[in-house]
């Protein structure tokens, strides 16, 4: 069974810094990755998505990483701005189940002026 | 071009009433999931329809369903709502819904069960 974990659970850096966001999933066999954005109260922003047959994917200021046999995926933020504040999810299809994203639990980071 | 919207945005219902909420996906997306996101936590996975056909389900009770219409909106309903039902609820479209495709996500439904 398909398991997504997001640690930490809660970030929080001054303006300027660069970060990294970790995603780690239990089964490698998986067809792509998903990294969203969610400000409070929101919908999810798509961000990023790496194929399986991907290592690294950029957009502007934000590039993901992934490791297949190892079982994770990184966000790598640079420079971050407040505006960056907000939760950070993960996600990967489910293999058995055509169309299900399983999500990681996210993680909220806090950038502060 | 218009994402994937939702309505309404926000909602008030009491124990025991029935809700229907509704989302349109991306023009030219075939699939539409539903997403139930209780605070603090990830999205869960609810239904998933491709070309009016459900083609997945995920560990809800009965009490949830959904269809899809041929202009590919999708309504889901909860019916006898608990306490418990309070939460957002996410839509997402995308091409055609298989494992590599990209989903796209609504502003959701704000759903609470007082």
């Amino acid at each position: 069974k398909q398991e997504v974990t997001q640690i930490p659970a809660a970030l929080s850096v001054p303006e300027g810094e660069n970060l990294v966001l970790n995603c780690s999933f239990t089964d490698s066999a998986i067809y792509n990755l998903q990294w969203f954005r969610q400000d409070p109260g929101k919908g999810l922003t798509s961000l990023l998505l790496i194929q399986s047959s991907q290592r690294e994917q950029t957009s502007g200021r934000l590039n993901a990483s992934l490791d297949k046999s190892s079982g994770r995926s990184t966000l790598y933020i640079a420079a971050s701005q407040p505006g960056d504040s907000a939760t950070y999810l993960c996600a990967v299809p489910d293999p058995s189940n055509t169309g299900k994203l399983i999500f990681g639990q996210g993680t909220t980071l806090q950038v502060k002026p | 071009d218009a994402g994937v919207t939702q309505s309404p945005t926000h909602l008030i219902k009491t124990r025991g009433q029935q809700v229907t909420l509704r989302c349109s996906p991306i023009s030219g997306h075939k699939s539409v999931s539903w997403y139930q996101q209780v605070l603090g936590q990830g999205p869960q996975f609810i239904f998933q329809y491709y070309e009016k056909e459900e083609r997945g389900r995920g560990n809800f009770p009965d009490r949830f369903s959904a269809r899809q219409f041929p202009n590919y909106s999708s309504e889901l309903n909860v019916n006898a709502l608990l306490l418990g039902d309070s939460a957002l609820y996410l839509c997402a479209s995308s091409l055609a819904g298989g494992r590599s495709s990209e989903a796209f996500f609504g502003q959701g439904t704000r759903l609470t069960v007082v």
